[in-house]
This record gives structure tokens, C-alpha cells and sequence, in this order.
């Protein structure tokens, strides 16, 4: 069964530091999100992304944080200059078409700014 | 903006058993999707049920089931025949076809602890 892969699972990273989170969507998904989840928190939507461009993003999403296709396969997000409280677990989706589908996610990448 | 709320923080079951989880929702729209996600210890989102708001009928997949009230804005999951590896948390989420960026409202969560 297709499936969203990310990577790292786990990644450690200095205050201030950039990092870049991986995800691999489905195929033929056209639609890819990224959602976070702070420790005991509930899932917050982030950034969706459609034809290569951001469709919707929340107020979380800043100008800390950008999103890329870079090569047609891989969908990323960059968290520039890191802070503690970016801390959480970073779930990738993807779904094939808008409204009439559901969204599948990742297992996620738990993010740990020290 | 919709919200969805959870007012179980945590629900407790005997295996084998059933248990009602609750939530509502916010919304304006007539037209729209609601979610049930399981995320187990390992934390995945895995999806359970999903209900299209303008089917009358209660989404129903293997010992899992809906009651969707729309008039009353619910939408609560029903898990029969509870088995240990039901013990996870599980957020109800909303999205609706219109939305631009097709992104999902998820609740508060509600842990369900499966007693042997």
C-alpha cells in the first residue's frame, strides 16, 4: 500500500540552527500539507501546497518557514533560525484531489531544538 | 474560522467492551468532511472513518461507527468490541470542500486507555 515517507524520524538540532525536514508524498497525490503537534497538544495545520505554490497557510507559518518540491518527488520544509518552542513533531500529508479525499500522513518527524 | 472540540480529555474501556467517544464542531457550511485519526504510541495519523456531511447515512468501518448528528453539529465514534491495540489517542477533524488549501481542524484529542 502507497504510503507518505519522512525522514529524519528524529532530529536534534541547535537553537538558531536551520533545519530541513523530508517527506515523500504518494505518487499521484497532488495535494501536500505539512501539520505540527507540540507534546500533549493537538495537531495544528501549518502550509498546504498545490501546483507548486502554497495554497493556505496558518499564522503559525511565518517567514521562519518555507516549503519546496524540489524535484517533483520530495516535499520539504525549512525551518530557518530554530527556536525552542519549534520544538514538536512534524507530520507530512498528501491526498490526490481537492475536497473529495482524504488526507495521508506520514509518521512524522519528531523535531528537538535544544 | 470552524472549530471542533473534544470534551473527553481521556475514556477508559474494558476490552471487548464499547465506548462513545464525543465531538462538536463549528461551522457555517453546509457542505463539508469529518474525521476520525487514530495516533497510537509510535504517533502516526491513521485514518479511521471520514462522514460527507451531506450523506444521511452514519459512516460504518468494521467495529467502528459514527452517529453524525448535523443538526446538532456532532459527530461522535463509536468502537465496539474494544481490543488493546484500540488504546491510542483520537482526534476528530473537520475540512470543508471549499477551503483553498483543503487543510483539516483537528480537536483536542481524547486518549482511550483499553483495560485486558
Amino acid at each position: 500500500e502507497p504510503e507518505v515517507t519522512q525522514t529524519p524520524s528524529h532530529q536534534v538540532t541547535q537553537m538558531g540552527q536551520e533545519v530541513i525536514l523530508r517527506c515523500v508524498p504518494i505518487s499521484n497525490h497532488l495535494y501536500f500539507y505539512w501539520y505540527r503537534q507540540i507534546l500533549g497538544q493537538k495537531v495544528e495545520f501549518l502550509v498546504s501546497f498545490y501546483n507548486n505554490e502554497i495554497s493556505e497557510k496558518s499564522e503559525i507559518f511565518d517567514d521562519q518557514f518555507s516549503v519546496e518540491r524540489p524535484d517533483g518527488s520530495n516535499f520539504t520544509l525549512k525551518i530557518r533560525s530554530t527556536k525552542l518552542e519549534d520544538s514538536a513533531m512534524y507530520f507530512c500529508a498528501s491526498s490526490e484531489l481537492l475536497g473529495h479525499t482524504e488526507a495521508f500522513f506520514g509518521q512524522g518527524t519528531r523535531l528537538t531544538v535544544v | 474560522a470552524q472549530t471542533v472540540t473534544q470534551s473527553q480529555p481521556e475514556m477508559s474501556v474494558q476490552e471487548a467492551e464499547t465506548v462513545t467517544l464525543s465531538c462538536t464542531y463549528d461551522t457555517s457550511e453546509s457542505d463539508y468532511y469529518l474525521f476520525w485519526y487514530k495516533q497510537p504510541p509510535s504517533r502516526q495519523m491513521i485514518l479511521v472513518i471520514r462522514q460527507e456531511a451531506y450523506k444521511q447515512q452514519n459512516a460504518t468501518e468494521n467495529r467502528f461507527s459514527v452517529n453524525f448528528q448535523k443538526a446538532a453539529k456532532s459527530f461522535s465514534l463509536k468502537i465496539s468490541d474494544s481490543q488493546l491495540g484500540d488504546a491510542a489517542m483520537y482526534f476528530c477533524a473537520y475540512r470543508s470542500p471549499k477551503a483553498a488549501g483543503n487543510k483539516l481542524t483537528f480537536g483536542g484529542g481524547t486518549r482511550v486507555l483499553v483495560k485486558p
